[in-house]
């Protein structure tokens, strides 16, 4: 049972619209983090954070911004979506401390803009 | 160059065979390795995790293998189900930085077929 949480599943807009994707869990973990995923492609780090005011950019460039005010909450913002923003987004988390642990993923927003 | 390349890309059996999934990675210095399910429109949901001194590691029908020297791991899959059709993801983390960052294969997609 996940217990990181992603709104909206699919999500349809305009082009130069401004949305936010929401990510939450429940577990307590510091680390938190964003992906993209394309179709048939693997898994693009966009964004992570250590904990509360922490936020860094990740491997592939985007023009979308973070923030983390709650350690629950890590909500991703694009201020003005084009299509080529079109992609899934994945939201994970992590606690380091837990031995053998893996992340653990949400289940994705699926952004088409038109 | 740290990359994780998986084989086959694709893959049709039938419901009851088994299968043999392959990952290859130059991720050094290595950490651990995971196999992640994922179903069309999720995220990824964590199979098995593996560190540097662990050589197999099962999860009900699933049983990974991990040579470290030769870096090269395997996702067995015992008397396939239906619902067992869905994108495997090999990801490799090094020991390189705080982050532990995360090398993800491009899955093979699996189909079972009645």
């Amino acid at each position: 049972e996940a217990d990181i949480y992603q709104t909206p599943r699919y999500l349809v807009i305009g082009t130069g619209k401004k949305i936010t994707l929401e990510c939450s869990q429940t577990m307590g973990h510091d680390k938190m983090y964003w992906y993209q995923q394309d179709p048939g492609m693997e898994l693009h780090l966009i964004h992570y954070s250590y904990g509360v005011n922490s936020t860094e950019k990740g491997d592939l460039s985007s023009e979308s911004t973070v923030s983390r005010i709650r350690t629950e909450h890590f909500p991703l913002t694009l201020e003005s979506a084009r299509p080529s923003h079109t992609s899934q987004y994945l939201c994970a988390s992590s606690d380091p401390l837990e031995v053998g642990s893996g992340y653990t993923f949400g289940s994705g927003t699926r952004l088409t803009v038109v | 160059k740290n990359q994780v390349e998986q084989s086959p890309q694709s893959l049709i059996i039938l419901e009851g065979k088994n299968c043999t999934l392959q990952c290859n990675y130059t991720v050094s210095p290595f950490s651990n390795l995971r196999w992640y399910k994922q179903d069309t429109g999720r995220g990824p949901v964590s199979l098995t995790i593996m560190t540097f001194s662990e050589n197999t590691k099962s999860n009900g029908r699933y049983t990974a293998t991990l040579d470290a020297d030769t870096k090269q791991s395997s996702l067995h899959i015992t008397a396939s189900q239906l619902s067992d059709s869905a994108s495997y993801i090999c990801v490799v983390s090094d020991r390189g930085s705080t982050l532990g960052r995360l090398y993800f294969g491009r899955g093979t997609q699996l189909t079972v077929w009645p």
